[in-house]
């Protein structure tokens, strides 16, 4: 089974401060995105990457950069925390878009 | 651009009572379906998916959907829910040219009583 990894199940961050949350996944899959899930919001495209150093801005990308060095790596970086930010984020990869989604487990971020 | 409603913000359906969750969706032509479970605090897992073919489709954990182009529907069922069933439900709609994004409705919660 493809595994994506998130690299925090929770994290505490203060305001201001720079953020960064890691998503590795096994299976070489070319595709990879960044979620937002909020109550009441679903779940809202921040970024996604077709293939390595390749990126595209989702729906909601203010605020957010990302960077994929490697195939396996795609990192989401938040360049100055704010509390608008607290949310879940979910990272996914794909092979293609019909085979679905394979998502990590989740990173509940804080900022105070 | 695609778009999907859930119209059902939360479900409470009895242990071993019969559920269907609804799911529209917006699309100019054939989309990729899909449903996903999410427990709490958990990832999203797959439950099943639809591109072409037959438009009853099984999943797992028990659990088919059924597309009607003429409803622009993709409905959830299951015959008979568990305790366990009790979680998030999305419903998600792909685009079939090219774009390997998804966009996902705002969510089903479903509450399972004894």
């Amino acid at each position: 089974d493809v595994k994506v990894t998130q690299s925090s199940r929770y994290l505490v961050k203060r305001t201001g401060e720079k953020v960064f949350l890691e998503c590795v996944q096994d299976m070489d899959h070319e595709n990879m995105f960044w979620y937002r899930q909020d109550p009441g919001l679903g779940l809202r495209l921040i970024y996604f990457s077709y293939d390595v150093k390749m990126k595209e801005k989702g729906d909601i990308p203010e605020g957010y950069s990302v960077s994929r060095e490697k195939k396996e790596r795609f990192s989401l970086i938040l360049e100055s925390a704010s509390t608008n930010q607290t949310s879940m984020y979910l990272c996914a990869s794909s092979l293609t878009a019909n085979y679905g989604y394979t998502f990590g487990s989740g990173t509940r971020l804080t900022v105070v | 651009a695609q778009s999907v409603t859930q119209p059902d913000i939360h479900i409470t359906v009895s242990e071993g009572a019969s559920l269907e969750l609804r799911c529209n969706y917006s699309y100019g032509a054939t989309p990729y379906l899909f449903w996903y479970v999410q427990s709490p605090g958990q990832g999203l897992q797959l439950l099943l998916k639809y591109f072409s073919g037959d438009t009853l489709v099984q999943g797992i954990k028990g659990f088919e959907a059924e597309f009607k182009r003429s409803q622009s529907s993709f409905n959830l069922r299951k015959p008979s829910v568990h305790w366990s069933d009790a979680a998030e439900y999305f419903c998600a709609v792909g685009d079939l040219f090219g774009n390997e994004k998804l966009t996902f409705g705002t969510g089903t919660r479903l509450t399972i009583i004894p």
